[in-house]
């Protein structure tokens, strides 16, 4: 079982509009969660990270946190044609695994025009 | 420029051919990492070290190879090919607050085997 599930989209988002992408985890010691962009080809580039239960916002993005819930979950508003990649989420697992860090498989984001 | 360099960017060769491919940072980064990523299974985790000469297994560690001699360099080996190491190949490093930092990445090295 993989500790940390995504949907795999993809999820076709009209131009303008906001982009709700959303990520479990398994692991209730996990204390920190990123949110990474891919484009195809492309190596993965970090865009958010959350550590505290609530939403943090950053420009067009927003990440929203659900310890008790074990949830993730990343807004775009105002999407734009440029914002169509695949998205990763990302967590280093608690305990003694100070080395791990599992990614979800990605949820595939088309912003059509 | 801060950054992790990965070479080759592009491999191929052939069953059974040692290769090395090379990762550097020159962000004075504890931690380093390597991944394969394939279509339909996402990032995996081959090996990782946290700093000199402490590695650990991934969760894809067979058939490969890594060593931490330098803080800057992380080598991943491949003593012995095979096909099913084709794969898209990223390096990563972060500083010691891995929970708070993540992992930044390489540009990666795409390997065919055949």
């Amino acid at each position: 079982q993989k500790e940390v599930e995504q949907n795999s989209g993809p999820l076709s988002v009209p131009e303008g509009a906001i982009a709700s992408l959303n990520c479990t985890y398994s692991d209730r010691v996990s204390q920190s969660f990123f949110w990474y962009r891919q484009y195809s080809g492309k190596s993965p580039e970090l865009i958010m990270s959350i550590y505290s239960n609530g939403d943090k916002e950053d420009g067009r993005f927003t990440a929203q946190l659900n310890k008790a819930s074990q949830y993730v979950s990343l807004l775009i508003r105002d999407s734009q044609p440029s914002d169509s990649a695949t998205y990763l989420c990302a967590s280093p697992p608690g305990g003694d695994s100070w080395g791990k860090f599992q990614f979800g498989a990605g949820t595939q984001v088309v912003v059509t025009p | 420029e801060a950054q992790v360099t990965q070479n080759p960017r592009y491999l191929i060769t052939v069953t059974g051919k040692k290769l090395t491919v090379t990762c550097s940072q020159n962000m004075n980064h504890e931690y380093m990492s390597w991944y394969r990523q394939d279509p339909g299974l996402g990032l995996r985790q081959i090996y990782y070290s946290m700093n000199v000469e402490v590695t650990d297994k991934g969760d894809v560690p067979e058939g490969y190879k890594v060593s931490r001699k330098e803080k800057r360099n992380f080598p991943l080996i491949l003593e012995s090919p095979s096909p099913n190491q084709t794969s898209l190949y990223f390096c990563a490093s972060s500083p010691r607050q891995l929970t708070n930092y993540g992992y930044t990445f390489g540009s990666g090295t795409r390997l065919t085997v055949v």
